[in-house]
């Protein structure tokens, strides 16, 4: 499973848009870039997806270069309630399972 | 749509004791999972089920015993608790070949 790098936390003001960078060095042909979002007490929730150039929806969007070795997470105009902890996957849809790793995420609060 | 039900959603066992954590489906997914998760740390895979009758081991799954009863549930077994399984667990499920799992809301557990 491609291991995923990102930083621990990062602060914000809300109305800003805020950037989280993953790096995925060994990520295999056949893999999709996954950012799940949790907030305390709670279950991570699945929030964007992509495989290559850029994908939006509603909550987010998800930029990731050609070389696809590293993406970003691009929240706008934050809000308090975006406070929680973000996390990056990489998922293979391989088979039955499909088991996700998830590292420690980024843990991202915004202020007034 | 209930999603992925957890119960009971608060425990505390004492050291030895052994309990079930119950978790159940009503999306029609193929795969399950168990996680567990520890304070300022990632989810960590105990085991999961990627159909029906099928079982396998995740990263940590000393201590524990899981039964896929049907492709609904899959529950998790301790059967002699100890201090170091105090954590929050997480049950999630997956149709095969989508993005994105869904979580429950978890299972706080503490061994005294």
């Amino acid at each position: 499973l491609a291991k995923t790098t990102q930083p621990i936390s990062m602060d914000s003001y809300e109305g800003q848009e805020v950037n989280i960078t993953c790096s995925h060095n060994n990520i295999a042909t056949n893999d999709y870039i996954t950012w799940y979002q949790q907030f305390p007490s709670q279950g991570p929730r699945f929030i964007i997806q992509g495989y290559k150039t850029k994908v939006t929806n509603e909550v987010a969007s998800l930029f990731i270069p050609a070389d696809r070795k590293s993406s970003t997470l691009s929240l706008p105009r934050v809000s308090l309630s975006d406070t929680a902890v973000y996390y990056c996957l990489v998922d293979g849809f391989t088979g039955g399972g499909n088991k996700l790793t998830f590292g420690t995420g980024t843990q991202l609060k915004v202020e007034l | 749509n209930a999603g992925v039900t957890q119960t009971p959603k608060f425990q505390v066992l004492k050291t030895g004791q052994s309990m079930t954590l119950q978790c159940a489906q009503d999306m029609n997914h193929n795969s399950m999972y168990w996680y567990r998760q520890d304070p300022g740390m990632g989810l960590r895979l105990i085991y999961y089920s990627a159909s029906e009758g099928t079982t396998d081991k995740g990263e940590v799954p000393n201590g524990y015993n899981v039964s896929r009863l049907n492709k609904r549930e899959f529950s998790l077994r301790l059967e002699s608790a100890a201090p170091s399984q105090t954590s929050v667990y997480f049950c999630a499920s997956r149709r095969q070949g989508e993005s994105g799992y869904t979580f429950g809301s978890g299972t706080r557990l503490t061994v005294v």
